[in-house]
């Protein structure tokens, strides 16, 4: 199994903060990989699919990078609407998708 | 409006059987595949399987094969998660997503709402 590890597990920042996170996967993935961001009590929503293409609506504050193994996805300036939970997934073992444990971005 | 609406809370004692379901309109309901997520309280989401509702392909997580069943009923757009003895473990948050596929790449671009399902004596 691809196993996704997400750094770091929380963090705090500020609004207009730039924001980093990152995701490894232990094995390659080339770029098959997902962005989500869930609020509490609210179902998960696309940001980033394949590594760094911005899923439609998405505002462009957000981006992703990365191929391989190493991903980023980052949050240029950090809104108040953006303090939520994010999730990396692979989808490179077919229809067997894995999900990156979280990183909750709370306010500092 | 592209949407997955899922059916409503439930609560059900350990060893009963259930049924949840997600039904989905504005597409075309047999072109998509449509996977499961987990989520248990205050954890993270985890990857349960999917479905292709046209021919009803369904592939396991190993980590949930024999513990779910998933099944697709194409005539009325709708999806189906099911237990046959549930257990408190099962207590969690379940979602249903839309794959969709771009440049061939997939991701979960539509999402249900969420059915919780609680498990106890």
């Amino acid at each position: 199994d691809i196993q996704m590890t997400q750094s770091p597990s929380s963090l705090s920042a500020s609004v207009g903060d730039r924001v980093t996170i990152t995701c490894r996967a232990s094995q390659r993935i080339f770029k098959y990989l997902n962005w989500f961001q869930q609020k509490p009590g609210k179902a998960p929503k696309l940001l980033i699919y394949a590594a760094s293409s911005l899923q439609s609506g998405v505002p462009s504050r957000f981006s992703g990078s990365g191929s391989g193994t190493d991903f980023t996805l980052t949050i240029s300036s950090l809104q108040p609407e953006d303090f939520a939970t994010y999730y990396c997934q692979q989808t490179y073992t077919t229809l067997l998708y894995t999900f990156g444990q979280g990183t909750k971005v709370e306010i500092k | 409006e592209v949407q997955l609406v899922q059916s409503g809370a439930e609560v059900k004692k350990p060893g009963e059987s259930l049924k949840i379901s997600c039904k989905g309109s504005g597409y075309s309901f047999t072109n998509y595949w449509i996977g499961w997520v987990r989520q248990m309280p205050g954890k993270g989401l985890e990857w349960m399987g999917v479905i292709h509702p046209d021919d009803s392909d369904t592939r396991y997580n190993p980590s949930f094969q024999g513990q779910v069943s998933i099944s697709a009923d194409k005539s009325i757009s709708t999806a189906h998660l099911q237990w046959n003895t549930l257990k408190a473990s099962d207590t969690a948050m379940y979602y249903c997503a839309r794959l969709q596929a771009m440049e061939g790449y997939y991701s979960m671009d539509v999402w249900g709402q969420g059915t919780t399902v609680t498990v106890s004596s």
